[in-house]
């Protein structure tokens, strides 16, 4: 089970918009329609932003947007927000009751 | 509201044991597939292990697969992972987490963790 590539880090300016990718493989992320995404603050748990793939749960700002393209799974956050500064992960179901998790992308609001 | 509280961890010597715990409620925990998630300092999310609701059913990541054991007591609403074997990649806070929307990895609610620390 080899980990999701995330870019390491990625920035923005208040309001503006930014998109992480996370590739996986045709055997995980291109395979199921099971990609998550998750937020984290320093200190802080991991919280649920997307599942199956664009899906939001209740109270997650419709800043937040997923979608996927073959092996390649992309979070948008639009409008970025002082409080959007965070660890980002995504997720994803590799088969045969395993799961995989993208090695993590820094956002920096500048 | 939902809550899911860790304990058990701590500074264990290479080679020993500990056993964790997570406590559930605010929800019927008997109807969720529970996972275990870890995170070493600084580094990224790794998956640990899945039980099935009714505990019958259970894996494991190949780095833990052998040496952890996941299991739960749905009459104590408890999560429990069993480690063993534990050597200094072990090292991490270790989470529990609730699969929320149907039993593929959408971890909806997270504890906020408890450290195992492995070192002599």
């Amino acid at each position: 089970q080899s980990a999701l590539t995330q870019p390491p880090s990625a920035s923005g300016s208040p309001g503006q918009s930014v998109t992480i990718s996370c590739t996986g493989t045709s055997s995980d992320v291109g395979a199921y329609k099971y990609v998550t995404w998750y937020q984290q603050h320093p200190g802080k748990a991991p919280k649920l932003l997307i599942y199956e793939v664009t899906k939001r749960p209740s109270g997650v700002p419709d800043r937040f947007s997923g979608s996927k393209s073959g092996n390649t799974a992309s979070l948008s956050v639009s409008g970025l927000q002082a409080e959007d500064e965070a660890d980002y992960y995504c997720g994803s179901y590799a088969g045969s009751n395993n799961w995989v998790f993208g090695g993590g992308t820094k956002l920096t609001v500048l | 509201q939902v809550q899911l509280v860790e304990s058990g961890g701590g500074m264990v010597q290479p080679g020993r044991s500990l056993r964790l715990s997570c406590a559930a409620s605010g929800f019927t925990f008997s109807s969720y597939d529970m996972h275990w998630v870890r995170q070493a300092p600084g580094k990224g999310l790794e998956w640990v292990a899945v039980i099935w609701s009714h505990g019958s059913d259970k894996f494991y990541a190949d780095s833990v697969k052998g040496r952890f054991t996941i299991s739960r007591d749905n009459s104590k609403n408890t999560l429990y992972l069993e480690t063993n074997s534990l050597n200094s990649e072990d090292t991490a806070l270790y989470y529990c987490a609730r699969d929320g929307y149907g039993g593929y990895g959408d971890l909806d609610y997270w504890g906020q963790g408890t450290l195992v620390t492995v070192s002599s």
